[in-house]
């Protein structure tokens, strides 16, 4: 069965860069036409999509948050990895690593982590 | 961007209710759409894809419709599991970002 597993520090420093990676296991992320990707929910606020990873290796982002963002991936330990560059409070979420097929939904979510920004 | 839009932002309801939460998209997202379940502390749940088609394993008290700006997301018969926030999201285009809606909160009446 797929799993993923958000892994990184729960505290950022503001104007520092955030990593977080996913683990997946009980599927390969070069499997055709699934993407791997990255969204995060605010306390108490909607959900944002941040970015995804293609199967072949085509990275997308969010337009608002393209200047900041970089995906990308590890195939041979089936992990990929967001960095997310010049943090504020606002970058304080819920961040969800997840899985979606093609003309699909998003089927698979991580359990999700807590990233807090603050000195 | 495509901005996404759900009404209402709450709805009470009871047991048996039937309940239409709808979704309106700033510019076309053809059927695009996802409807996504969620419960407090839990990641979302994906319920309904390209507008109308039901997720395995979901039950079939739940449905969508729509096309192009407006879509519905149909609970034909509210059961006591349903109480959380529903979110739609377009996946039309990458260049627009695949934008969230604000959520609707189905609590008990």
């Amino acid at each position: 069965q797929l799993q993923m597993q958000e892994s990184g520090p729960g505290l950022v420093q503001p104007s520092e860069t955030l990593s977080l990676t996913c683990t997946v296991s009980g599927d390969s992320i070069t499997r055709s036409s699934y993407y791997w990707g990255w969204i995060r929910q605010p306390p108490g606020k909607e959900l944002e999509w941040i970015g995804s990873i293609f199967y072949s290796g085509a990275t997308y982002y969010n337009p608002s948050l393209k200047s900041r963002v970089t995906i990308s991936a590890d195939t041979s330990k089936n992990q990929f990895f967001l960095r997310l560059s010049s943090v504020t409070a606002a970058d304080t979420a819920v961040y969800y690593c997840a899985r979606r097929q093609v003309g699909h939904g998003v089927d698979v979510w991580g359990q999700g982590t807590t990233v807090s920004v603050s000195s | 961007d495509i901005q996404m839009t759900q009404s209402p932002s709450t709805l009470s309801a009871s047991v048996g209710d039937r309940v239409i939460i709808t979704c309106r998209a700033s510019q076309s997202v053809n059927s695009w759409l996802a409807w996504y379940q969620q419960k407090p502390g839990k990641a979302p749940k994906l319920l309904i894809y390209k507008a109308t088609g039901v997720e395995s394993g979901v039950p079939s008290r739940f449905s969508g419709s729509g096309s192009g700006t407006e879509f519905t997301l149909t609970i034909s018969s509210l059961q006591p599991d349903d109480f959380a926030t529903y979110y739609c999201q377009q996946y039309n285009s990458y260049s627009e970002g695949f934008s969230f809606g604000p959520g609707t909160k189905v609590d008990i009446k």
